[in-house]
């Protein structure tokens, strides 16, 4: 099976600019996540979708939002970029998670987003 | 906020030693996850210890896990200089719809 895909893989930005990122998961998997990954807050989770639903969200102002479509792929966007924004983030996806929360997440590599 | 801190934050080794590294997590788990992550690029999963596991091996990978203390510890044995690479600890939240990981812990393996 194919991996996890993200384009694009890098992005210049400019601040106040907005930016679309997106995620395509392994076939068969229908949760999608979106977590970001700076060098002060390290790794934190951004949100969850499940067949085009989203199912928790973490600590992000509402400048950063996604959507899931029917064939699963996913998008993220954050409007009104601030430098602080300049991030690597990460998608990943999963199967249904076990009865007892078994819930490993493949991983795509990354979009590496710069704001200047 | 982060549920779990990997101890220590960077180690250095040469080829052929063992290393060990420690994730200690602050709720109740059903279970405890291990990734690698090589430099800026996507995370990789290494291994899942149920909350009623103690220990489990894969291939030069040992993970313990002591609930009583919230702690788990990861051990690489005989490392290579590939083994370079930040390791994570992970824990679900309780819908278990995300993981939430610690700091990681950054291993330089030389040869």
């Amino acid at each position: 099976k194919a991996g996890v895909t993200q384009t694009p893989r890098y992005l210049i930005k400019t601040r106040g600019q907005q930016v679309t990122l997106s995620c395509s998961p392994i076939s068969g998997h229908r949760s999608v996540s979106w977590y970001q990954q700076t060098p002060g807050q390290g790794l934190q989770f951004l949100f969850e979708y499940f067949s085009e639903t989203q199912r928790n969200k973490g600590n992000f102002p509402g400048r950063f939002s996604g959507r899931q479509f029917s064939n699963s792929r996913s998008e993220m966007n954050v409007s009104t970029l601030e430098l602080g924004d300049s991030a690597l983030y990460l998608c990943a996806s999963s199967s249904p998670p076990g009865q007892d929360f078994s819930y490993e997440q493949y991983f795509g590599p990354g979009t590496r987003l710069t704001v200047t | 906020s982060q549920q779990g801190e990997e101890d220590p934050q960077a180690l250095s080794i040469q080829e052929g030693e063992n290393a060990t590294m420690n994730c200690s997590y602050k709720t109740s788990i059903n279970n405890l996850q291990w990734y690698r992550q090589n430099s800026g690029r996507g995370l990789v999963h290494l291994i899942l210890i149920r909350s009623n596991e103690r220990e489990k091996h894969s291939g030069r990978l040992r993970v313990t896990l002591d609930t009583s203390k919230k702690s788990s510890s990861l051990l690489i044995t005989a490392s290579r200089a590939a083994d370079t690479a930040s390791y994570f600890c992970a824990t679900a939240n309780q819908a278990g719809t995300a993981l939430i990981f610690g700091k990681g812990t950054t291993l330089s393996v030389s040869s």
